[in-house]
């Protein structure tokens, strides 16, 4: 059972260049979330989907952009990196229904110069 | 709006007792724990339903209390594979959770 897969696990990137992460889940579940760790401040939500094809903005929303355009696959981009951004980013996915309980993925490690 | 916990850290030397605390300032649908060891990813505790239900996979007891919007987490009879940071998550949405800013524990032999 993979559960959530995060790609990359590691990215180094320079000021100004875009990426994006990639999140898959295979057990069915219509919610997913982006969050990002940074020492000492817990995990903070960037952007949410509570479906295919919808997207919500979350605590920290700002220069980052989200789709998904299909059920299982939640892509975070980052249009144009700063030094700001560097962090750990986490993926999870939850069904959304009653027990709300978030699965993890294994998070993408990511370094702006 | 992201819950308070406390304390920030704690050490505990085997087979002590611990408790952590969170609480929100909102109605909260529910109350999720989780725990981290450092490189990994978070996993799930337990969690805390409004009405008092509860639902865990391990041997770790927590409260919820409705009124004061405040949850608690119990570590009886530590042991070295509890060592992590444990993070609540509140649900006041039904959406998303809102995480606290962690509470790093260390059991010690």
């Amino acid at each position: 059972n993979a559960g959530v897969t995060q790609t990359p696990k590691f990215r180094v990137l320079k000021t100004g260049q875009s990426m994006t992460l990639l999140c898959a889940q295979d057990m069915n579940h219509e919610y997913m979330y982006w969050y990002r760790q940074d020492p000492g401040m817990g995990l903070r939500l960037i952007h949410y989907s509570v479906g295919e094809g919808t997207t919500a903005k979350g605590e920290v929303p700002d220069g980052y952009n989200v789709s998904r355009l299909k059920k299982q696959n939640f892509l975070l981009g980052l249009e144009s990196a700063a030094p700001s951004q560097t962090s750990v980013y986490f993926c999870a996915s939850s069904t959304g229904l009653g027990v709300n309980i978030q699965y993890f993925g294994a998070g993408t490690r990511l370094s702006v110069l | 709006q992201q819950p308070v916990q406390s304390p920030q850290a704690v050490i505990l030397r085997e087979g002590e007792d611990a408790v952590i605390n969170c609480s929100s300032s909102k109605a909260l649908y529910s109350v999720h724990w989780y725990r981290q060891k450092h490189g990994e990813a978070p996993v799930f505790l337990m969690i805390l339903l409004k009405g008092g239900e509860q639902k865990g996979h391990e041997k770790i007891s927590a409260s919820f209390n409705e009124k004061k919007q405040q949850s608690s987490l119990y570590l009886t009879a530590s042991q070295l594979s509890y060592s992590g940071t444990y993070f609540c998550g509140t649900e006041d949405s039904g959406y998303a959770l809102n995480f606290g800013k962690g509470t790093s524990l260390l059991v010690t032999p």
